[in-house]
């Protein structure tokens, strides 16, 4: 079946500009994540949903990231007034979320974000 | 807070040869899951193994097994017969169990750039 999808593949912008990352998670996935990854890294969470909620938005570096699910499966990671530190690479990944147990997380091949 | 730490930023074997990753981490919780992700160029982390720590068994897929030490919080990825399509970047992550506060976010070291050669 189609795995987790993200677009854009690639985003350039400028200093100070609004963007927005889309990710389609598996179907019938409740549980979606938001993660970054700088160079040379490993993935930093950002934000986590069950269904339509933020379950832990503990992540977020800061007010200018903000993202939303409000049907329970598209969501959108939005950077306002972005800065040249932005620049990473947006992981999103879903899971199934069981009730109780191991819960595995299935990544999209990220949005590589370029702050000019 | 949980930290996971892979001291080597990179390794490097000929193709069939065996290989071990090591990967440690900090906790004060007595249950949790633990990962290993491969992510080649293609920047898609892929699920390698997984170990639930109340499992004594060292987990095993395929060409891939973990020693587990829970103890020592240690828990190494070795690679048997290793093939040139293993070559790309292997994250060791930590999860803590549902329902706990501050589950379901994947907690990752830094990486270990594997690189197979012919």
């Amino acid at each position: 079946g189609a795995g987790v999808s993200q677009t854009p593949s690639n985003k350039v912008t400028e200093k100070g500009k609004y963007v927005e990352l889309r990710c389609d998670p598996i179907s019938g996935h409740t549980a979606l994540y938001w993660y970054r990854q700088s160079l040379g890294q490993g993935p930093e969470f950002l934000i986590y949903f069950q269904g339509t909620g933020a379950a832990d938005d503990s992540g977020l570096p800061n007010d200018r990231f903000f993202a939303v699910r409000p049907e329970g499966s598209v969501s959108t990671l939005k950077i306002q007034r972005t800065e040249r530190g932005d620049s990473a690479v947006y992981l999103c990944a879903s899971s199934l979320m069981a009730s109780g147990g191991l819960d595995t997380q299935y990544f999209g091949p990220g949005t590589r974000l370029t702050v000019l | 807070a949980q930290t996971v730490t892979q001291s080597q930023p990179e390794m490097s074997v000929q193709e069939a040869e065996t290989v071990t990753l090591s990967c440690t981490y900090d906790t004060s919780e007595n249950n949790y899951y633990l990962f290993w992700y491969k992510q080649p160029p293609s920047r898609q982390m892929i699920l390698v193994i997984r170990q639930e720590a109340y499992k004594q068994q060292n987990a095993t897929e395929n060409r891939f097994s973990v020693n587990f030490q829970k103890a020592a919080k240690s828990f190494s990825l070795k690679i048997s017969d290793s093939q040139l399509g293993d070559t790309a970047m292997y994250f060791c992550a930590f999860m803590k169990p549902y329902l706990i506060q501050g589950a379901q976010k994947l907690v990752f070291g830094q990486g270990t750039r594997l690189t197979i050669n012919p």
